[in-house]
């Protein structure tokens, strides 16, 4: 079965310093993962997406990730956060029937 | 133009109450689907549809019934309201090689 894990529920940055946000994710084949972000009460909207073209993904908003077959994760990243950047993020892998979300993690980003 | 679109936003009734959610695409997508997301933000698969057919029907209370006119519609009916029927439901499309795309969410709360 497919699943992810995302290790941290809450993520605390200061804007104009690096992001990490970290997913480890469980296939039995070569998965598509994808990041998905929520900002406060909003909808739900596509970072990126990963379907085996290339591991370094590159999304919206100046967001990266990488896949990693041997450590069977898809950390996303970007260089230096916003303020626009606080919202939660979702890791997410698609089991072919539909998308099996990661519990979240929360980022905060400190003026 | 919106791609997904669910109606209403905001949903605030009382137990006991039968209401209904509608969802609408005009991506021209085959499958649609209804997700959940409770107080703790987790994101869960209810129902999907392919072309009118019921393919995906998690673990979810016979209250919860979904109903699909034709394939730009599914809509969600819920008898006998309950308090922890209170969330956000998601309605997305997806169709073939392309990603989903989610509406807006609508938020019901039940008093």
């Amino acid at each position: 079965a497919q699943s992810v894990t995302q290790l941290d529920s809450h993520v605390s940055v200061s804007e104009g310093t690096p992001v990490l946000l970290r997913c480890n994710y469980s296939s039995s084949y070569s998965p598509s993962l994808f990041w998905y972000v929520q900002h406060p009460n909003k909808g739900l909207q596509l970072l990126l997406k990963y379907t085996s073209a290339a591991t370094l993904v590159k999304g919206i908003n100046g967001f990266e990730a990488e896949f990693k077959k041997s450590e069977t994760s898809f950390h996303l990243t970007k260089p230096s956060a916003h303020m626009s950047d606080a919202a939660e993020y979702f890791c997410v892998v698609s089991d072919s029937r539909n998308l099996i979300f990661g519990k979240g993690t929360k980022l905060s980003v400190k003026p | 133009d919106t791609a997904v679109s669910q109606t209403p936003k905001y949903l605030v009734t009382q137990m006991g109450n039968d209401k209904s959610i509608k969802c609408e695409q005009n991506l021209g997508h085959d499958t649609m689907y209804w997700y959940k997301q409770d107080s703790k933000k987790f994101l869960k698969i209810m129902f999907s549809y392919n072309n009118k057919e019921l393919i995906i029907n998690e673990t979810v209370p016979n209250r919860f019934s979904p109903k699909s006119p034709d394939k730009a519609h599914l809509n969600l009916h819920i008898n006998s309201l309950e308090l922890g029927d209170s969330a956000v439901y998601f309605c997305a499309s997806s169709g073939t090689g392309t990603g989903y795309t989610f509406g807006s969410g609508t938020r019901l709360t039940v008093v």
